[in-house]
């Protein structure tokens, strides 16, 4: 089956500690996001990449890196730089040149 | 700025009745797509419904319609026979155009819908 999958589903930062949030899709889909969600907002952008080797950055960048090495994968890492990382992580995947984001269960990241 | 704005944080429809829920939102824009995502107790972002902004016709997807109304940048949804698995958050979104290229999301704050049996 096709899809976005992401790992873990829960997380534990220390204090100082670099954490890495994996998503991989399997939908061919040549764009994908990063998310994250605090209660009560919507979804905020921090990362996106259209195709391999080339991301941008989104809204919230700060304190978070991203790489793009393979079409599938694209790895988040929380840097000790984002002084408060508790949130719900979610990666989406889109068709390029296509609207529709599709996303995958989530992250919830909580700090220790 | 471009804005979606959700204004009723929580609603709540006995089951097999109809609901609708509020979405307005801000652009200058021209050419858009707007969504509804559902986010049930799992989290996880499942898309419901999309419309283009060049269409006239309201979009449908079996129980789940929309109102579209480009002149007052309103984008309600209409929940028809609501069911106890309709329980969930619900998102507005509207997409723009973002460094001159791919799509981004732009997010309501969500409502909150209780089915009540």
């Amino acid at each position: 089956d096709g899809g976005i999958t992401q790992s873990p589903k829960y997380l534990f930062r220390k204090e100082g500690q670099n954490v890495t949030l994996s998503c991989e899709q399997n939908l061919n889909h040549d764009a994908m996001y990063w998310y994250r969600q605090d209660p009560g907002q919507g979804l905020r952008l921090i990362y996106y990449s259209q195709i391999v080797n080339d991301f941008q950055k989104g809204d919230i960048a700060e304190g978070y890196s991203v790489s793009r090495e393979k079409k599938e994968s694209f790895p988040l890492t929380v840097t000790s730089a984002q002084k408060n990382p508790t949130a719900f992580y979610l990666c989406a995947s889109s068709i390029w040149g296509v609207e529709t984001q599709y996303f995958g269960p989530g992250t919830r990241l909580l700090v220790l | 700025a471009q804005t979606v704005t959700q204004s009723q944080p929580e609603m709540s429809v006995q089951e097999a009745e109809t609901v609708t829920l509020s979405c307005t939102y801000d652009t200058s824009e021209s050419d858009y797509y707007l969504f509804w995502y559902k986010q049930p107790p799992s989290r996880q972002m499942i898309l419901v419904i999309r419309q283009e902004a060049y269409k006239q016709q309201n979009a449908t997807e079996n129980r789940f319609s929309v109102n579209f109304q480009k002149a007052a940048k309103s984008f309600s949804l209409k929940i028809s026979d609501s069911q106890l698995g309709d329980a969930a958050m619900y998102f507005c979104a509207y997409n723009v155009i973002y460094g001159g290229a791919t799509n981004k999301l732009i997010f309501g704050t969500g409502t909150l819908l209780a089915v009540q049996p």
